[in-house]
């Protein structure tokens, strides 16, 4: 079955940092591109950060230079990196990934979602 | 790169159709044909519904369609059903960054 399994939420005080992962079966994330996308209590959907081909990066203004995404293709596992948590930063953290069609990753939509992972930046 | 605009919520009676609005700018969906629309639960993760303007995934009933028209896409919903109640969400693909979600819809069926 194709899938995505987040972990690694939980709470945190601010300042403090976690590691979320996304298991990915089905296929490999070698050769796919990948991303996270956040939602705060009550809100829309806010993209965070993508990986593509070559390990080349992006990320949203709001968590450039805390937030690090990567990949481990022996572990079939991608990665968001989160330091300098802040309240701002207390969401539900989804990976996704990028329309896989005719053979090829593209940019153009997501096409499978993890369940979510709750990260609460609190005191 | 501002969110894409949608309609904070919009009702119709069970059977009817609903069409959900997007607008954006000619950087971004009226500047490519790759909207994508997406169906969440509440305290589910988002499912996509329809990619490239008017394409379905696989499983995903025709009663939902999309199409645009200049700088604004739209979703629309025919014969709704009771499981049609959700919040709806577009993207599209600007070739540039942050990527920008819609702004969201929620639907509810009377």
């Amino acid at each position: 079955e194709v899938q995505l399994v987040e972990s690694g939420g939980g709470l945190v005080q601010p300042g403090g940092s976690l590691r979320l992962s996304c298991a990915a079966s089905g296929f490999t994330v070698r050769t796919n591109y990948f991303n996270w996308v956040r939602q705060a209590p009550g809100k829309g959907l806010e993209w965070v950060s993508s990986i593509y081909s070559g390990d080349s990066t992006f990320y949203a203004d709001s968590v450039k230079d805390r937030f690090t995404i990567s990949r481990d293709i022996s572990k079939n596992t991608l990665y968001l990196q989160m330091n300098s948590l802040t309240a701002e930063d207390t969401a539900v953290y989804y990976c996704a990934r990028d329309l896989f069609l005719n053979g090829y990753s593209n940019q153009f939509a997501f096409d499978i979602w993890g369940q979510g992972t709750v990260v609460t930046v609190s005191s | 790169q501002s969110a894409l605009t949608q309609p904070r919520s919009m009702s119709g009676s069970l059977g009817q159709s609903v069409t959900i609005s997007c607008t954006g700018t000619r950087s971004d969906v009226g500047g490519y044909n790759y909207v994508s629309w997406y169906q969440q639960y509440p305290g589910k993760a988002p499912k996509l519904i329809i990619y490239n303007v008017n394409k379905w995934p696989s499983g995903v009933p025709d009663r939902f369609s999309g199409s645009k028209s200049g700088n604004t896409a739209s979703l629309t919903i025919s014969g709704l059903q009771a499981e049609d109640e959700a919040d709806y969400y577009c993207f599209s693909y600007a070739g540039s960054y942050p990527r920008v979600f819609g702004t969201g819809t929620k639907v509810t069926v009377l």
